[in-house]
């Protein structure tokens, strides 16, 4: 079975600092993706990035960058120069790129951290 | 712009009650999901629907069940209500299962408070 954690569960920052969101994963499956997603105040989930298994180049966008580390099975999220608007709840998430039988397209989620940026 | 919507975005039931969530998605999506959100817990998977009429349990599917009639219309029933399922509920929707890397996209959610 998959397994993701998140051991932050809350995190609080000053405006502008930079804050790195911890993901680890579990999986015995060569072959997956993984995804970060943001949920603001208002509850609606936001997809931020998804990364197959063998792409283990890290990305940029913006402010956000994501590091994956296969030997360590971590993908880490960096907010650089926080503003309050990144305050949301971040949620790392994986799904197995040939699951058998009928799990389309299933997610396994982490718990998730909550990040709070201060003004 | 994807986008799925779920009827309520606040609901307060009795227990006993039967309660029905919908969920629409308008990009003509084969997969829908619901979920059940609690702190602590991160996101879990209750059923999946990966074509209408065909449905598949997740991983806390008692006390609940799905109906799928439409392609863009899932919903989620909670037969009799109970407090343990005061929670917040997601819908998602994504491509099917041939598009490998498709990421979901989710509903606004809705908070059930069952008393």
């Amino acid at each position: 079975a998959q397994k993701v954690t998140q051991a932050q569960t809350e995190i609080s920052v000053v405006e502008k600092e930079d804050v790195t969101l911890d993901c680890v994963y579990e999986t015995r499956d060569t072959t997956y993706y993984l995804f970060w997603y943001k949920q603001p105040p208002s509850g609606e989930l936001v997809f931020l990035i998804r990364r197959n298994s063998f792409d283990e180049q890290n990305e940029i966008s913006g402010r956000y960058s994501w590091n994956f580390q296969k030997s360590t099975s971590s993908f880490n999220f960096t907010i650089t120069a926080s503003q309050v608007v990144d305050s949301a709840v971040y949620f790392c998430a994986l799904r197995l790129a040939n699951a058998g039988g009928t799990s389309y397209g299933k997610l396994t989620f982490g718990q998730g951290t909550i990040l709070t940026v201060h003004p | 712009d994807v986008k799925v919507t779920q009827s309520s975005r606040y609901l307060v039931k009795r227990t006993g009650e039967k309660v029905f969530l919908e969920c629409v998605q308008d990009m003509d999506h084969e997969n829908m999901f619901w979920y059940r959100q609690d702190p602590g817990l991160g996101l879990r998977l209750i059923y999946f629907s990966y074509d209408v009429k065909m449905k598949e349990k997740g991983d806390i599917p008692e006390g609940y069940s799905v109906s799928r009639e439409k392609k863009e219309r899932f919903s989620l029933i909670l037969e009799s209500a109970s407090t343990n399922q005061t929670s917040m509920y997601l819908c998602a929707s994504s491509l099917p299962r041939t598009g490998q890397g498709y990421e979901q996209y989710f509903g606004p959610g809705t908070r059930l408070t069952v008393t």
